[in-house]
């Protein structure tokens, strides 16, 4: 059965830290990745996508994820937290004819000054 | 956690027909529900914003007399596809949460709309 699966509920760092979010993903083929962000009272936004090729991919607001398919991962990752940073990050998985879409539980996402 | 049930999953239609899209939230109250859409080989596009006994708030581009979203209860949201085209074909996912889950949102299972 498909599934995405974030394994952090709560994550805490303080700014200026990394930050690595987790997400594992079960799909009976390659599937469309992608990253959001849900900041409290708005809509998600969309932080990075991998469809295909360089498997490392850039987003905005300095944030990169990585797809390893032996791993069925698709971690998100930024060398420096800021406070802004501070919300709730969702991963999902579609399929290529994108008539599914799963998403994770969701990890929140706690900045300290 | 908490279910959102979505339904239906698959719909066909006429063009120039309307499809009703229902989302509800199964085991908690939903204050805030958002309406997506997705194109294929792109992200969701955020459509609007629909509060539990108020009007919804549309994105920019959105036609609001097109696309009919109904919260009438803190369980509940609709959206409408009204007099559908084939251009108005895609993927359509709502998500929904409140005081309840402590503003964490949960998602429906998407509605593939196919309008022939």
């Amino acid at each position: 059965a498909q599934s995405v699966t974030q394994p952090d509920i709560h994550i805490t760092v303080s700014e200026g830290a990394s930050l690595e979010l987790r997400c594992n993903y079960s799909y009976g083929a390659t599937p469309y990745l992608f990253w959001y962000v849900q900041s409290p009272g708005q809509g998600l936004q969309l932080l990075l996508k991998y469809f295909s090729g360089d498997t490392l991919v850039q987003g905005i607001k300095g944030f990169e994820a990585e797809f390893k398919r032996s791993q069925s991962s698709f971690n998100l990752r930024k060398p420096s937290v800021h406070w802004s940073d501070a919300a709730e990050y969702f991963c999902a998985v579609g399929a290529h004819n994108f008539n599914k879409f799963y998403f994770g539980s969701g990890t929140k996402l706690n900045v300290k000054p | 956690g908490a279910v959102v049930s979505q339904h239906p999953s698959w719909v066909i239609c006429k063009s120039g027909t309307s499809v009703k899209i229902e989302c509800r939230s199964l085991d908690f109250q939903a204050t805030t529900m958002f309406w997506y859409r997705q194109f294929p080989k792109q992200s969701l596009m955020l459509m609007a914003t629909s509060n539990e006994g108020s009007k919804a708030t549309y994105e920019q581009g959105v036609e609001k007399d097109k696309f009919l979203i109904n919260h009438a209860s803190l369980t509940l949201s609709t959206l409408t596809v009204t007099s559908a085209h084939p251009e108005d074909s895609s993927f359509y996912i709502c998500s929904a949460g409140g005081v309840a889950t402590n503003e964490k949102l949960f998602f429906g299972s998407g509605t593939q709309l196919s309008v022939l």
